[in-house]
């Protein structure tokens, strides 16, 4: 039992690049979340999927897009990277998406834009 | 987006000292309140959901309360170990929509 996995750990891009970030559980949760963790600004909501088919925005969606391609996986695309998006992104899971409910937090993505 | 708030934003307590700290989140509306222990280059962890007034959980040498009238919430650490080190986060609501997180006390234990 993995729980929450993400790929890659790390990742380094240019400047308009573009990149996805996979995460999957293996809990056979319904809800899944994308965060950012930056310096001082704690983690924030990027984009979250109540259910599978279905996404909606967090606090910071701009310059994201993310795919919840089935009830395991949920990700986060950048189709042109920007500095501002160097950060580190975690994926999150929860089983029935309500407001007792745990999150499970993956390992992390670091990324760093030139 | 709910405005949560955390103090103090770092600590240094001594190994055997005991310790808190708080989080304050808005009383309307409530539905739980989340803690979670993030330990440097590690991923968030779960330490108690509560949801009741006057909640108190417990696991080991820590422990949590929570008035929902006032809205905040006190950890506890009795005895504080090295390793307790790591950022304590708060975090109220959530559900479908996800976690909204205070921006965490830092507490470092010195030998």
């Amino acid at each position: 039992n993995a729980g929450v996995t993400q790929t890659p750990k790390f990742q380094v891009l240019k400047t308009g690049q573009s990149m996805t970030l996979q995460c999957a559980q293996d809990m056979n949760h319904n809800s899944m979340y994308w965060y950012r963790q930056d310096p001082g600004m704690g983690l924030r909501l990027i984009y979250y999927s109540a259910s599978e088919g279905t996404t909606d925005k967090g606090e910071v969606p701009n310059g994201y897009n993310v795919s919840r391609l089935n009830k395991r996986e949920f990700s986060l695309r950048l189709e042109s990277a920007a500095p501002s998006q160097t950060s580190v992104y975690f994926c999150a899971s929860s089983e029935r998406g309500v407001a007792t409910d745990t999150q499970y937090f993956g390992p992390g993505t670091r990324l760093t834009v030139l | 987006i709910l405005n949560v708030e955390q103090s103090p934003q770092s600590l240094h307590v001594q190994e055997g000292d005991s310790t808190n700290f708080t989080c304050s989140f808005p009383s309307s509306n409530f539905y739980a309140l989340h803690w979670y222990r993030w330990e440097t280059a590690k991923s968030p962890e779960a330490l108690f959901v509560m949801t009741l007034n006057g909640d108190e959980k417990k696991k080991g040498r820590i422990s949590a309360t929570l008035n929902t009238k006032e809205g905040y919430s006190y950890l506890y650490i009795k005895g504080s170990q090295p390793e307790d080190s790591a950022t304590y986060l708060c975090a109220p609501g959530g559900g479908a929509d996800g976690l909204t997180f205070g921006k965490g006390t830092h507490l470092i234990i010195q030998p």
